[in-house]
């Protein structure tokens, strides 16, 4: 069985700051992976997602993530945050072939003034 | 493309009164669906995979007398909670994905409240 581990639960940050949420990942098989951020009594929102090709994989609003297979990692990087930016984000795993998800715990990412 | 669209975004009902949700795909057909629920400040777990004309599969502990889900349609899902309780209170979401290498896409939720 695959898991997903976001080893931040909690990320502050002032605005215009880089931020980078982390995220690491077990699995005995090839995995597609995913990153979402959720607004408060929102559902999910697609940020990014690593299929295969190339490891570094850009987003929308600004966001990118790095595959690193060696490590099982999958970081989520933003060079200068904004207010807008606070939300909750998840990393999520997918088995290749499969739909359904294991997600991490979730990083709340708070960007103060 | 790809969107995925959950209706009622919120209901309160009563303790012992059953509530149905529904997730339809707007823009693709979608043979298998998923059901999620998450609690306050916790992720999403995976609560039962829904297939187009046969039975949905449920995760290990998810009651299937209680959650009931239909795949009626290669566009509609339903999930109706039955006997409805206080401890069923959540946020539930579902996902869809046209295939291929589109991704997922989830609904904006459900805000049941049982009181």
């Amino acid at each position: 069985a695959q898991s997903v581990t976001q080893l931040d639960s909690q990320v502050p940050v002032f605005e215009e700051a880089p931020v980078e949420l982390r995220c690491n990942y077990s699995s005995s098989v090839s995995v597609y992976l995913f990153w979402y951020v959720q607004y408060p009594n929102q559902g999910l929102q697609l940020l990014l997602k690593y299929l295969s090709g190339s490891t570094l994989v850009k987003g929308i609003n600004g966001f990118e993530a790095e595959f690193n297979k060696s490590q099982t990692s999958f970081h989520l990087r933003k060079p200068s945050v904004h207010i807008s930016d606070t939300a909750e984000y998840f990393c999520a795993v997918n088995l290749k072939g499969a739909g359904k998800s294991t997600f991490g715990d979730g990083t709340t990412l708070t960007v103060k003034p | 493309g790809a969107v995925v669209s959950q209706h009622p975004s919120r209901v309160i009902c009563k303790s012992g009164t059953s509530v149905k949700i529904e997730c339809r795909s707007l823009d693709f057909q979608a043979t298998t669906m998923f059901w999620y629920r998450q609690f306050p400040k916790k992720s999403l777990m995976l609560m039962a995979t829904s297939n187009e004309g046969s039975k949905a599969t449920y995760e290990q502990g998810v009651e299937k007398d209680k959650f009931l889900i239909n795949h009626a349609s290669l566009t509609l899902s339903t999930l109706t909670v039955t006997s409805a309780h206080p401890e069923d209170s959540s946020f539930y979401i579902c996902s869809a994905t046209p295939g291929g290498d589109y991704g997922y896409t989830f609904g904006s939720g459900t805000r049941l409240t049982v009181v």
